[in-house]
């Protein structure tokens, strides 16, 4: 079964507008979890390492007051799309580390289009 | 600098054909290696991981990878194609005891009748 649960897989909001991404580790612990950003055609960029219980590490160029992250427990992680602007539109997919595993596990991902 | 070329945009092969899908990286330390799959609209399927050990990896779907350190690539094969095989395919690169991956450009991979 499903290791990561992502949520939602779909969502439309209007310009100017915040969305929030959830991504919830279902099987394990997870003390770091991992955001992706994929336009459309291109390849997965990271945006950042969400940590439990600490600020967001972000990538260089990734603007962390508009990509909100928050790790308020071992199970989720939430990404937010503050002020949300239709070049915000974009494949976005999170993962996590399961060091037991030694395995890298994905979400299904969420496809965000901003009107 | 760490980075992970894929350097064929796109290929076309017959059903039935053979497949190798090239993949370079630079990284630093000792990388492991992913072989992803993604269908349109969808996430990312693993086909096979490389950590250490024997340098030719078994997958899912029939498919296998070579790991070839002097070169530094990790090519992804497959003996004979079949039509559903079809998508992109991403190849990326990450730290030993780490979740954080580089991805690859992504190779679209056509199959005609």
């Amino acid at each position: 079964g499903a290791v990561v649960s992502q949520h939602p897989s779909w969502v439309i909001c209007k310009s100017g507008t915040s969305v929030k991404i959830e991504c919830r580790s279902l099987d394990f612990q997870a003390t770091t979890m991992f955001w992706y950003r994929q336009f459309p055609k291109q390849s997965l960029m990271l945006m950042a390492t969400s940590n439990e219980g600490s600020k967001a590490t972000y990538e260089q160029g990734v603007e962390k007051d508009k990509f909100l992250i928050n790790h308020a427990s071992l199970t989720l992680s939430t990404l937010t799309v503050t002020s949300a602007h239709p070049e915000d539109s974009s494949f976005y997919i999170c993962s996590l580390y399961d060091s037991s595993g030694n395995t890298i596990y994905f979400g299904e991902g969420s496809w965000l289009t901003v009107v | 600098a760490q980075s992970v070329t894929q350097p064929d945009i796109h290929i076309t092969v017959s059903e039935g054909a053979s497949l190798e899908l090239r993949c370079n990286y630079s990284y630093g330390a000792t990388p492991y290696l992913f072989w992803y799959v993604q269908s349109p609209g969808q996430g990312l399927q693993l086909l096979l991981k490389y950590f250490s050990g024997d340098t030719l990896v078994q997958g899912i779907k029939g498919f296998e990878a070579e790991f070839k350190r002097s070169q530094s690539s990790f090519n992804l094969r497959k003996p004979s194609v079949h039509w559903s095989d079809a998508a992109e395919y991403f190849c990326a690169v990450g730290a030993q005891g780490g979740g954080k991956l580089i991805f690859g450009q992504g190779t679209e991979l056509s199959v005609k009748p």
